[in-house]
């Protein structure tokens, strides 16, 4: 039982290059969320799914792109990488649609753009 | 709307001293509260977490939370810091038929020999 994986763990990329960050889990958790992390601003949500087949924007959603691809994987995608894009990206997921489920982080993909 | 505030973004105690580490909070509805640390270079796990009945709650490695809606608190502590404690830890918040978690900034505690 892996929990919650993420890749890649480090990416180096170019203004205006696109990538997809991967996250994956084996819980047969229902909902599945990324997040951005920044220093002193804790974690910004950035799109959720709720559902397999169902994708909501966060917080900061802009730039960015979700696809919840099955119940496992929860991809996403920035198709113009821009410096301020620059941070550390946690997937989490929960196992069922109530506020009270604790949720479990993946170990992060620490992105810089450059 | 809701928020979260976390005072202190860098704590520093002595081993052994206590550890308190402050959150307040912000919801129009009641909230369901969590706790989670992040060891350097990891994800976030839970500590502990708040939904109803007992407003003092317990969670691992000696942590407790007590929930105080006067104040709109949820104030971490633990009675004997271990240098192994030394992390972030962040507070969130989160009201029941809603899917967004909102979390504080974080506080670093540092913990000195």
């Amino acid at each position: 039982n892996a929990g919650v994986t993420q890749t890649p763990k480090f990416q180096v990329l170019k203004t205006g290059q696109s990538m997809t960050l991967q996250c994956a889990q084996d819980m047969n958790h229902n909902s599945m969320y990324w997040y951005r992390q920044d220093p002193g601003m804790g974690l910004r949500l950035i799109y959720y799914s709720a559902s397999e087949g169902t994708t909501d924007k966060g917080e900061v959603p802009n730039g960015y792109n979700v696809s919840r691809l099955n119940k496992r994987e929860f991809s996403l995608r920035l198709e113009s990488a821009a410096p301020s894009q620059t941070s550390v990206y946690f997937c989490a997921s929960i196992e069922n649609r109530r506020s009270t489920d604790t949720q479990y982080f993946g170990p992060g993909t620490r992105l810089t753009v450059l | 709307a809701q928020s979260v505030t976390q005072l202190g973004s860098h704590v520093s105690v002595s081993e052994g001293a206590l550890v308190l580490l402050r959150c307040n909070y912000s919801s129009s509805v009641p909230p369901y509260l969590f706790w989670y640390v992040q060891y350097p270079n990891q994800g976030l796990q839970l500590l502990l977490k708040y939904t109803t009945g007992a407003t003092l709650v317990k969670g691992i490695n000696g942590f407790e939370a007590e929930f105080k809606k006067s104040e709109t608190s949820f104030h971490l502590t633990k009675p004997s810091a271990h240098m192994s404690d030394a992390a972030e830890y962040f507070c969130a918040v989160i009201s029941s038929g809603t899917y967004k978690y909102i979390f504080g900034t974080g506080t670093r505690l540092k913990v000195l020999a």
